[in-house]
């Protein structure tokens, strides 16, 4: 059964302290991974698809990598606007549906 | 703003009533899903059409039922309520790749 798993929870971070968000992943024949943003209350808004180990895609201060076994979302000289809960879902070959994560809830201190 | 449109934004109801939550698709998209969200629990795909057609199902009580028009909106139709069905309930469309999310309708069972 397809499965990911995000972590931290939860994180912390000052304004301008870059970090990594981690995303695990467990799927028979990846058909994409996906990094969608969420405000509380609002529908996840799309970030990046991820196709292949290797592959990255960058949009403002936020990057997305891949290999075989996870991916991670770096994000660079944060901001306050960039708190938000991040979730990480997975598609295989296997099934047509999206398999989400958790999420992460990043704070962003000024 | 995805172009996935839901309404109502919020719904109040009480337990054992019905209530039908509808939501149009990007133009062009020819697969909707739907999905709950709760405080307890991530996003759980429910359920999944394309282009009229049952594609895909989730953890969907049997209480729940879907379908999609000819014009390619979908309702989603709950029955029998419980408190427990509360939570945001999520559209999102797409043609091939990443799915589009609406606002939600935000559902709340008294």
């Amino acid at each position: 059964e397809d499965q990911v798993t995000q972590s931290p929870e939860a994180l912390r971070l000052q304004e301008g302290e870059s970090s990594s968000l981690n995303c695990s992943y467990t799927v028979s024949g990846l058909r994409g991974l996906f990094w969608y943003r969420q405000d509380p209350g609002k529908g996840p808004e799309f970030l990046f698809t991820l196709y292949s180990a290797g592959e990255e895609k960058e949009k403002e201060r936020l990057k997305a990598t891949l290999t075989k076994k996870e991916s991670f979302l770096h994000i660079t000289a944060p901001k306050p606007e960039d708190s938000a809960t991040y979730l990480c879902a997975v598609r295989s070959y296997n099934n047509n549906d999206m398999r989400f994560g958790a999420g992460t809830r990043l704070t962003v201190k000024p | 703003d995805s172009g996935v449109t839901q309404t109502p934004k919020h719904l109040i109801t009480a337990t054992g009533q019905r209530v039908t939550l509808r939501c149009s698709p990007r133009s062009g998209d020819l697969s909707v899903y739907w999905y709950q969200q709760s405080l307890d629990q991530g996003l759980q795909f429910l359920i999944q059409y394309y282009n009229g057609e049952e594609r895909a199902k989730g953890n969907i009580l049997e209480r729940f039922s879907a379908q999609q028009f000819p014009d390619l909106h979908s309702e989603l139709n709950l029955s029998s309520l419980e408190l427990g069905d509360s939570a945001l309930y999520f559209c999102a469309s797409s043609d091939a790749g990443e799915q589009y999310f609406g606002p939600g309708t935000r559902l709340t069972v008294t």
